[in-house]
């Protein structure tokens, strides 16, 4: 089972900040969380990822809770291309597969 | 760099055929996958590869069969295809954990998928 949890959509409007939130109360301390997201029919992409501190790159920044139970992907300013499935994945342990769960679906309205 | 390399991208199979879907990946991972799709549902892992000639079973093997002869290449078997394989199939490959860096984008690299229906 996927050990994280996210809301099944969200909307946000064009131009507007996306905070997509996760749950993962149960992560250990050697376990990254990880996002990608998939735009329609293409493979998953790589967002960001990180352990406890915030992080921010080029595509997003990922706030991680002090206690790392929660996190939220932040998508500065959402455009229309940025309509897509988001997954948040939690990684670490020794065991480098990835088993997806549902994700959140973003809306960008414009 | 190509990255992950999927061949077919589309295959329209009759029930019982067999084929092979292809992937290759020139970016020297350790670690390579195959998941499926479903239509509107999430990717299920189907195989994995932590090396050449070491393969493991993910959450829905059955009907499948892999092999891993060498770093780049992580063929995926259909034996006896089925009207329930019908699915996206995408192929990823990923760094091993001690070489990963921060500030590089690592992580996992998926192929483009090959879209196969069995009829």
């Amino acid at each position: 089972d996927a050990k994280t949890t996210q809301p099944p959509s969200m909307d946000c409007a064009e131009g507007r900040a996306a905070n997509l939130p996760c749950n993962h109360s149960t992560i250990s301390g050697n376990e990254y969380v990880y996002w990608y997201r998939q735009i329609h029919s293409q493979g998953p992409q790589y967002i960001i990822h990180g352990l406890k501190n915030n992080e921010t790159n080029e595509m997003a920044s990922l706030i991680i809770t002090e206690d790392r139970k929660s996190s939220t992907l932040i998508l500065p300013h959402a455009t229309l291309r940025d309509t897509a499935v988001y997954y948040c994945i939690v990684i670490g342990g020794g065991d480098d597969k990835i088993i997806f769960g549902k994700g959140t679906r973003l809306h960008i309205l414009p | 760099n190509a990255g992950v390399t999927q061949t077919p991208k589309f295959r329209i199979l009759k029930i019982g055929q067999s084929m092979t879907l292809q992937c290759t990946q020139d970016m020297n991972h350790n670690y390579m996958y195959w998941y499926r799709q479903d239509p509107g549902m999430g990717l299920k892992l189907i195989y994995y590869s932590v090396g050449a000639g070491i393969t493991d079973k993910g959450e829905v093997p059955n009907g499948y069969n892999v092999s891993r002869s060498t770093t780049e290449d992580f063929p995926l078997r259909l034996e006896l295809a089925a009207p329930s394989q019908t699915s996206v199939y995408f192929c990823a490959s990923s760094y091993i954990r001690s070489d990963r860096r921060r500030g590089a984008n690592y992580g996992y690299t998926f192929g483009s998928g090959t879209r196969l229906t069995v009829v």
